[in-house]
């Protein structure tokens, strides 16, 4: 049974970096064809992908935040972390990330991390 | 970017009825379209992948089809726990992108 969950800060001030960790169970992120994504979702606003971790280390971002996320993973540790720097209000989600599975389907979710930039 | 467009935003309607809601790409993603319901405070949950193919665990009153640029999910035969948000995703190529999303409502 795969599982996936969200931590990480709940306010963050404007301008600072935001650190998520994703923890999951249930398969290894050493395995062919497996990633981790990162996923927000503004209140009230549809769903917005942001990175995805591939088991081989590459690495993919949104082009629109590419300069300000990294994504990382610790296999032994089974979990993946997503930075966000000089984080803006327009940043408030909820954040979420989820297995892609080797047939390029997202399929098991986290329940997610609300994140609210404020000062 | 792929631009993914749902239809309609919003609908109405009322347990046992049959609801169409559709997708439409700005390019072709062959059959790399998933759906997914999603329902207040709740993470989304995946309905259909490769655009047809139901999830399981999935009622079979879900179903879904298309290809290249044009989707559809179909709802038959509505129950109360049905009423939430739907998303179409393209998995064609990145960046991913999402539909604006379909909120189903009780009429």
């Amino acid at each position: 049974q795969i599982t996936m969950k969200e931590s990480g800060p709940t306010l963050v001030r404007p301008t600072q970096t935001l650190t998520l960790t994703c923890t999951f169970s249930g398969f290894s992120l050493s395995t062919s064809a497996v990633g981790v994504g990162w996923f927000r979702q503004p209140p009230g606003k549809a769903l917005e992908w942001l990175a995805l971790i591939f088991w081989d280390d590459d690495k993919r971002y949104r082009p629109s935040l590419e300069s300000r996320l990294t994504i990382t993973k610790d296999t032994s540790k089974n979990q993946v972390v997503l930075t966000m720097t000089n984080m803006d209000p327009a940043d408030t989600a909820t954040y979420y990330c989820a297995h892609r599975d080797h047939e390029v389907t997202v399929r098991f979710w986290g329940q997610g991390t609300p994140v609210t930039v404020s000062s | 970017d792929i631009q993914m467009t749902q239809s309609p935003s919003s609908v109405s309607a009322s347990v046992g009825d049959r609801v169409t809601i559709t997708c439409r790409a700005s390019q072709g993603i062959n059959t790399w379209l998933a759906w997914y319901q999603q329902k207040p405070g709740r993470a989304p949950k995946l309905l259909i992948f490769g655009a047809s193919n139901l999830e399981s665990g999935v009622p079979s009153r879900f179903s879904g089809s298309g290809s290249g640029t044009d989707f559809t999910l179909t709802v038959n035969s509505l129950q109360p726990e049905d009423f939430a948000t739907y998303y179409c995703q393209q998995t064609n190529i990145f960046p991913y992108t999402f539909g604006q999303g379909t909120k189903l409502e009780i009429k």
